[in-house]
């Protein structure tokens, strides 16, 4: 199946803790992206990247940080994870990274800190 | 500043029209797009509207009017599967793929 795909779907872990979250993408896509999806259901871009190059980098806290081996790659390490950092998180791709191009998401990772 | 302002509930009828509405404000108009995200799923496309007017797809339409800053998604002969989150989003940068999103609409369709 071409798609955007997640890992792992359900991540629950202690405060203080280091995650990562992994994300695939194989339709050819350039450009993509991270997004945090909190309780109120609010959608916020973390990060972009256009092959490989970061290109969006919102206000977010610099324990979290994105890596993208490739462009069909962008994984997302947390460090001394917070009580906060509780959320959904979304990946996404796009081909071309303008505004006019539909983002195709992932199936979300909901991560719960205890 | 940039906001995009969505009822947070809607209610309709199986069969019926429910309309939702999205208000924007952002730096710069680079057109509208419209989500949809069922209970625990990922968001999908439904639409982007750039020019003003209404664009149909099928059961969903979308209309845009930039001088007011305004588009609203038409659902026609709703189905229950039509339960779920409508989400508008708006692009403020022209360089980027950058959305802003609005909190949601859940909408419920009843029997």
């Amino acid at each position: 199946d071409t798609a955007v795909s997640q890992t792992p779907k359900y991540l629950v872990t202690q405060m203080g803790n280091d995650k990562s979250i992994k994300c695939e993408q194989n339709l050819g896509h350039d450009t993509m992206y991270w997004y945090k999806q909190d309780s109120k259901k609010f959608l916020k871009i973390m990060f972009s990247y256009n092959n490989k190059e970061l290109i969006i980098n919102e206000t977010v806290p610099n324990r979290f940080s994105p890596k993208s081996p490739d462009k069909a790659h962008l994984n997302l390490h947390i460090n001394s994870l917070e009580l906060g950092d509780s959320a959904v998180y979304f990946c996404a791709s796009s081909q071309g990274g303008g505004p006019h191009n539909e983002q195709f998401f992932g199936p979300g990772t909901r991560l719960t800190v205890l | 500043g940039q906001n995009i302002d969505q009822p947070t509930e809607m209610t309709a009828t199986e069969g019926a029209i429910v309309q939702i509405n999205c208000t924007y404000q952002t730096s710069g108009f680079n057109g509208l797009f419209w989500y949809q995200q069922h209970a625990g799923e990922a968001p999908t496309f439904l639409s982007y509207n750039v020019l003003d007017g209404l664009e149909e797809k099928g059961r969903f339409s979308s209309f845009l009017s930039r001088s007011k800053g305004y588009s609203y998604l038409l659902l026609k002969e709703l189905q229950m599967k039509d339960s779920a989150s409508y989400l508008c989003a708006a692009p403020p940068s022209s360089n980027t793929g950058k959305l802003i999103f609005g909190q949601g609409t859940t909408l419920q369709v009843k029997p």
